[in-house]
Order: C-alpha cells, then structure tokens, then sequence
C-alpha cells in the first residue's frame, strides 16, 4: 500500500527566505507527482505535476524535483511572502499492473506553511 | 463557471438522514473525482468516473455511501443513514481524462458536511 509522508508537519518562515518541503511515498511505481496548495476553506489549487521521467518542474518561485529511485520529492520556494501561508500537499499516482494508471491520488498529510512579514 | 463547482457548500444534518453532494466538473473533463478530507487527515480517495468505464468504487468506506454520474457531465455523491463520523469535506476533481499522465487533477472547494 502505498504511503506519503510530509515533513515537516508545519513551518514558520520570515519573509524572503527560501524554503525546501519535503515528501516521501515508499512505492516508486508512480505515473506522476503532483503539488497542491489548500488556503482555510477552500480546495486545492494544483501547483505543479511532475511526471515519473521527469526530474523537476518549475513554475515561477516554484520549483519541484522528483527522485523516484528513493521515493522522494521536494518543492523549494524563492524568496517566499506572506501569500505563500497557505497547506502544501503532495500526491502521488500509481502505476497499475497494465503499465496505465490508476486515476486516485495517494496524498500526504500536509505541510502548514506561515510566512509572516 | 470555469472551474470545478460544488454544492452545497456547507451541509448540516441530523444522525440518520440521508445527504446528498453535487458536483459540476470542468466542462471537457471525462474523469471526475471524490475525496474526503477530515479533520486532523489527509485526504482520502472514494470513488472516480471515468467516461463509459465502469466507476472504480474502492474508497468508499462502506455500502451507505453511493455515487452516480451522468454522462460526463454532473456527479451526486449520496450518503445514506448518516453517521457522526462522516462529518468531513468533500472534494471533487476533475481532469481531461484518467489515463493521461500530463492532466492534472482540479478541485472544487468541496462541502463541508457536519452531522450532529
């Protein structure tokens, strides 16, 4: 079964500073990662989707790598601000027996980020 | 609208009654998503459609809980005989299709269902 674990549960940041969340999932057969955020209330905007050949994706002050060897991903954070306070979830997809994909997700628990100014 | 819509927002029920959520997905999407966020955990995954294919039904945690979607169109998630534990927020996705690895999954805000 697989599982994804996020670490740190929950993180405090000045302003400006750059910061690495971490994600772990123990089954290396995955189709693709992806990277959310949830703000209080609301649902999950997808950040980015890294697919199993590919080794990182980038999007703004965003940047997410994947080792899937180890079972492991990052998303580091540039320069953050008070706007990034928000819940960062990752998800993994497995790869079924067909060599397709199954459709669900597997998610972490989640990493609290606080940017405060 | 242009993203996944979901209804009602907030539900409040008593034990014992019957639910049911709605879901719009993005227009063009063929494969729609159910998950359940509760308190304290992650998200857990429920059921998805998948255009004509039979709905992988794995995640729902027992038969009180059923789900239909017409055509590709809107979803209801029903949950039968409500129980205090099934008081979470439910989230929908959708994505252009299950077996593209390049789509991703968008969410809806979801419902949150509270059972007294």
């Amino acid at each position: 079964k697989q599982e994804v674990t996020q670490i740190p549960a929950a993180l405090s940041v000045p302003e400006g500073e750059n910061l690495v969340l971490n994600c772990s999932f123990t089954d290396s057969a995955i189709y693709n990662l992806q990277w959310f955020r949830q703000d209080p209330g609301k649902g999950l905007t997808s950040l980015l989707l890294i697919q199993s050949s590919q080794r990182e994706q980038t999007s703004g002050r965003l940047n997410a790598s994947l080792d899937k060897s180890s079972g492991r991903s990052t998303l580091y954070i540039a320069a953050s601000q008070p706007g990034d306070s928000a819940t960062y979830l990752c998800a993994v997809r497995l790869v079924n027996a067909g060599g397709t994909s199954y459709g669900k997700l597997t998610f972490g628990q989640g990493t609290i980020l606080t940017v405060h100014p | 609208g242009a993203g996944v819509s979901q209804s009602p927002s907030n539900k409040v029920t008593e034990k014992g009654k019957d639910v049911e959520l709605r879901c719009d997905p993005i227009s063009g999407h063929t494969a729609l998503y159910w998950y359940r966020q509760r308190l304290g955990q992650g998200l857990e995954f429920l059921i998805y459609f998948q255009g004509n294919s039979a709905p992988d039904k794995s995640g729902l945690p027992s038969d009180r809980f059923s789900a239909e979607r017409t055509g590709e169109s809107v979803s209801t998630l029903t949950i039968q005989r409500t129980q205090q534990e099934d008081s979470a927020v439910y989230l929908c996705a959708s994505s252009l299709g299950a077996r593209s690895r390049n789509q991703p999954q968008h969410f809806g805000d979801g419902t949150r269902l509270s059972i007294l």
